[in-house]
């Protein structure tokens, strides 16, 4: 069955620094692969997605991620992290003909000043 | 401005009390959804909706009805709620079904059923 992975349940990064959030997906093709963001008390809101064709996808907000086939993963990176982008990040595969989406458990981001 | 809108967007009820959470976009969009969110299991889908009058069930569709008789709206009803349907429960829309197309998500609404 499909499934997603999100290893770290909660990361602590201090402003300005990298940022790498994992994502592990199980699935039998090719996927479609997205990352939301969920800010305090808000919905969710699309950063970015794979469908296909460039492994690297940029995303809003400065965010990017990376397909890795051979990895079965599609971590989402920001190379300088913003106060304000503490916040519930969701990784999820999309399954073709099934008309759904399935989610991870989400990473929750803390940044320090 | 596009937009989905969920109310109430708090609630606190008592078991065994029915209860609606309603649903809207402005977006003249095909497919509706419900999700409830729960810590440590991420979002789980409930129903589905691919157009008026079509829904189907999800991956946790007990203990709760949909009906999608407008394009734009698409209730979620709890006829009798109990403890383990206290959750963030989130609507989202999209064009058509997904993948492929980008789900918007509504602000979600907190439920405490007692």
């Amino acid at each position: 069955a499909q499934s997603v992975t999100q290893p770290d349940i909660h990361i602590t990064v201090s402003e300005g620094a990298s940022l790498e959030l994992r994502c592990n997906y199980s699935y039998g093709a090719t996927p479609y692969l997205f990352w939301y963001v969920q800010s305090p008390g808000q919905g969710l809101q699309l950063l970015l997605k794979y469908f296909s064709g460039d492994t690297l996808v940029q995303g809003i907000k400065g965010f990017e991620a990376e397909f890795k086939r051979s990895q079965s993963s599609f971590n989402l990176r920001k190379p300088s992290v913003h106060w304000s982008d503490a916040a519930e990040y969701f990784c999820a595969v999309g399954v073709y003909y099934t008309d759904k989406l399935i989610f991870g458990t989400g990473t929750r981001l803390q940044v320090f000043p | 401005e596009a937009q989905v809108t969920q109310n109430p967007r708090y609630l606190i009820t008592v078991t065994g009390k029915k209860l609606t959470v309603t649903c809207s976009q402005n977006m003249n969009h095909e497919y509706m959804s419900w999700y409830r969110q729960d810590p440590g299991l991420g979002l789980r889908q409930i129903y589905y909706s691919m157009n008026v009058e079509v829904t189907d069930k999800g991956d946790v569709p007990e203990g709760y009805k949909v009906s999608r008789k407008e394009k734009r709206n698409f209730p979620l009803i709890l006829e009798s709620p109990s403890p383990n349907q206290t959750s963030l429960y989130f609507c989202a829309s999209s064009l058509a079904g997904p993948p492929a197309y980008e789900q918007y998500f509504g602000p979600g609404t907190r439920l405490t059923v007692t």
